[in-house]
């Protein structure tokens, strides 16, 4: 099945550090979404990008939509501890005029630094 | 709105018994779908439905069966439970395909 690369897969942050994360697929996507997943709870919808080359931001959260459909990127600045989590990539496939199911990346994992 | 509520929370099954993981949404959302993840492996769909008396495979089906009766419920049946199953699965709705998904709160499955 198609898959997404998302990297990392875990990072450590000190707060007030920026932090970068992204996604990158052989398949062209028309929907780019970024969800964070804290422990013991369902994914919450971040940043969702619909166009080629979209930056969108999200107070702190700023995401990108490649100019080649295939990747995406979400920045974190000044990281606090509450951003601690798992923060994943989905893309929905483009089937010529047809949306298709979301595609999740495997998950970046942030910790705090101890 | 309560949004997207699942049941039970934490389930524990031996291998061989069947049961039914429960989803709900009350937002009149059309798609609603099953996802599993397991460590490391992200979110896989399971099913999914696109409106009422229409559902479909996504990408792991096996073992699992979905009925969507009602456009609110969206229930997930294991109809033999294997280790293999031992999992945390989502439940997730959106207006249409097209449009954002929400998810609900996660069933923990553990499948002796």
């Amino acid at each position: 099945g198609q898959q997404l690369n998302q990297s990392p897969q875990s990072m450590f942050i000190q707060e007030g550090e920026d932090v970068s994360m992204n996604c990158t697929s052989s398949s062209i996507f028309n929907t780019w979404l970024w969800y964070k997943q804290d422990p013991g709870e369902g994914p919450v919808l971040l940043i969702a990008l619909y166009k080629a080359g979209e930056l969108t931001s999200n107070g702190r959260l700023t995401a990108q939509f490649g100019i080649t459909r295939k990747d995406s990127f979400l920045n974190i600045s000044a990281s606090i501890p509450s951003d601690v989590g798992i923060y994943f990539c989905a893309g929905q496939l483009y089937y010529g005029g047809s949306q298709g199911n979301l595609i999740f990346g495997k998950g970046t994992k942030l910790s705090v630094k101890p | 709105n309560a949004g997207v509520t699942q049941t039970p929370k934490f389930q524990v099954l031996k291998t061989g018994q069947s049961m039914t993981l429960q989803c709900a949404q009350d937002m009149n959302h059309e798609y609603m779908s099953w996802y599993r993840q397991d460590p490391g492996m992200g979110l896989r769909l399971i099913h999914y439905s696109v409106g009422a008396g229409i559902t479909d495979q996504g990408e792991v089906p096996n073992g699992y069966n979905v009925s969507r009766s009602t456009t609110e419920d969206f229930p997930l049946r294991l109809l033999s439970a294997a280790p293999s199953q031992t999992s945390v699965y989502f439940c997730a709705s959106s207006e249409d395909l097209a449009e954002t998904q929400y998810f609900g709160p996660g069933t923990r499955l553990l499948v002796l």
